[in-house]
C-alpha cells in the first residue's frame, strides 16, 4: 500500500469550474509539497507546506494542511487549460528533510 | 540562470549493456537525488546523496550505481542487472541551511530498451 495516497487518480473539468486534489498520510507530514508535471517533462514546485492548519494561495491555486498534519488539499478556482498537467505531493514523513515521499499523481484535464 | 540539467533527454539501452544518464546543477546544492517515475506510479527513490563522496541507497536502488566525486555532478548507471529499465528518470537537488526548502527537479531522461 501506498504510504501517501492521493485522489483522484484523474480528473476531468470543464474551464471555469473549481476542483480540489487530496493527498492523505497514516503518518505525520512534516513537511509537504505540492509539485505540478507536464507529461515527459520535470516537476515544478508550486507550494510547501509545514504547520498544522496552514494555507498557501498562488494565483488560483490554493494548498492547506490540516490540523492533524496528515492530510493536504489542492485547490483550483476557476480552472483554465493552462492548469492541466498530472500535480504530485510530495511528503517529509520521516521528520529528517532528507527524503521524500511521493504520491501516485492525479491528471487533470481541462475541457473548453 | 540556475537549474538542473539532465543529459540526454532520450536513451536507448541494448540487453546487457551499460548506460549512464547524467545530472548536471548549478545551484550550490549540496544534496542530490535519483527517482524512477514509471506510468501511473508516483516517484521512487533509487539513489541520494548528501555530501560529495557520499550516497546513500534510496527504496529501489538494485541494477542502479552512482558516484559523487564533486558537488555539481551526481551520475546515475543503469546496469546490466536492472531487468526492467524502461523508465522516466529524475535528478533533484536541495540546498543546506536551517529553513526547510523544496526540492528542485530537472527535465528528466526518458530510458528506453532497444
Amino acid at each position: 500500500s501506498q504510504e501517501l495516497e492521493q485522489s483522484p487518480q484523474s480528473l476531468i473539468v470543464q474551464e471555469g469550474k473549481n476542483l480540489t486534489i487530496n493527498c492523505t498520510s497514516s503518518k505525520t507530514l512534516y513537511g509537504l509539497y505540492w509539485y505540478k508535471q507536464k507529461y515527459g517533462e520535470g516537476l515544478i514546485f508550486l507550494m510547501m507546506l509545514q504547520k498544522g492548519g496552514e494555507e498557501k494561495s498562488h494565483e488560483k491555486i490554493t494548498a492547506k494542511l490540516d490540523e492533524k498534519k496528515q492530510q493536504s488539499s489542492l485547490h483550483i478556482t476557476a480552472s483554465q487549460p493552462s492548469h492541466a498537467g498530472i500535480y504530485l505531493c510530495g511528503a517529509d514523513i520521516t521528520g529528517t528533510a532528507s527524503k521524500l515521499t511521493f504520491g501516485t499523481g492525479t491528471r487533470l484535464q481541462v475541457t473548453l | 540562470d540556475g537549474g538542473i540539467t539532465q543529459s540526454p533527454k532520450y536513451l536507448f539501452r541494448k540487453e546487457g549493456q551499460n548506460v549512464t544518464l547524467s545530472c548536471e546543477q548549478n545551484l550550490n546544492h549540496d544534496a542530490m537525488y535519483w527517482y524512477r517515475q514509471d506510468p501511473g506510479q508516483g516517484l521512487r527513490l533509487i539513489y541520494y546523496s548528501q555530501i560529495v563522496n557520499d550516497f546513500q541507497k534510496g527504496d529501489i536502488a538494485e541494477g542502479y550505481s552512482v558516484s559523487r566525486e564533486k558537488k555539481e555532478s551526481f551520475p546515475l548507471t543503469v546496469t546490466s542487472a536492472q531487468k526492467n529499465p524502461t523508465a522516466f528518470y529524475l535528478c533533484a537537488s536541495i540546498g543546506g541551511g536551517p529553513m526547510r526548502q523544496p526540492q528542485h527537479f530537472g527535465d528528466g531522461t526518458r530510458l528506453s530498451i532497444l
